[in-house]
């Protein structure tokens, strides 16, 4: 069935540090794929997407393109800050619901 | 304009008790989707309700059940509580019944424990 592999956390960084957090996902077709953020006691919030192969999804820094050939979706950044901790994940629609990876909890070190 | 807000925010329960979450979802939405997130994983699809009917359901057994009233508000019912249905509940509200999900809005969840 359809799912979302992330890579296993936790992911520990010092502030500036280069971040990649990868994502694969089996499904049929080619869905929507996103990244949403989750900050110490709230909810998710959507933090990019692509909706089509080769798509590039950018939004405070952070980018992920849409690989069709290897049924990716890799999340990167720069330089993280601290600001940046949280937990990641990866996700596609199912039908009318979301299928989410495990997440992938990134602590950024001053 | 208030976002999806979730009642209450922490909650504990013994084993075989019941439980009722509530969800007030962003405003102009229709649309009600509840989650489970068990601790160190994604969250899980329980259910999705639009105009007060469930219309799509994860694999979660008939002890969680919810309703949606005419405000598009809606309940999440959990009875014969189990340990394992300790979790952060998530609540998301998105317009109109198979809308693009990229418009789900998420509320901050209510944390059950089961003792």
């Amino acid at each position: 069935g359809d799912s979302v592999t992330q890579m296993e956390g936790p992911v520990t960084l010092s502030e500036e540090a280069f971040l990649t957090i990868n994502c694969t996902y089996t499904a049929t077709g080619y869905p929507s794929l996103f990244w949403y953020v989750q900050y110490p006691g709230e909810g998710l919030q959507l933090l990019l997407k692509a909706t089509k192969a080769d798509d590039k999804g950018s939004n405070k820094g952070f980018e992920a393109t849409y690989r069709k050939e290897t049924t990716s979706f890799h999340l990167e950044k720069g330089s993280v800050q601290v600001s940046d901790s949280a937990v990641y994940f990866c996700a596609h629609p199912n039908n009318n619901d979301m299928r989410f990876g495990a997440g992938t909890r990134l602590t950024v070190k001053p | 304009d208030a976002g999806v807000t979730q009642s209450p925010t922490h909650l504990i329960k013994t084993r075989g008790q019941q439980v009722t979450l509530r969800c007030s979802p962003k405003s102009g939405h229709d649309t009600v989707s509840w989650y489970q997130q068990a601790l160190g994983q994604g969250p899980q699809f329980i259910f999705q309700y639009y105009e007060e009917e469930e219309r799509q359901r994860g694999n979660f057994p008939d002890r969680f059940s919810g309703h949606q009233f005419p405000n598009y508000s809606s309940e999440l019912n959990v009875n014969a509580l189990l340990l394992g249905d300790s979790a952060l509940y998530l609540c998301a509200s998105s317009l109109g019944y198979g809308g693009a999900l990229d418009t789900q809005y998420f509320g901050p969840g209510t944390r059950l424990t089961v003792l």
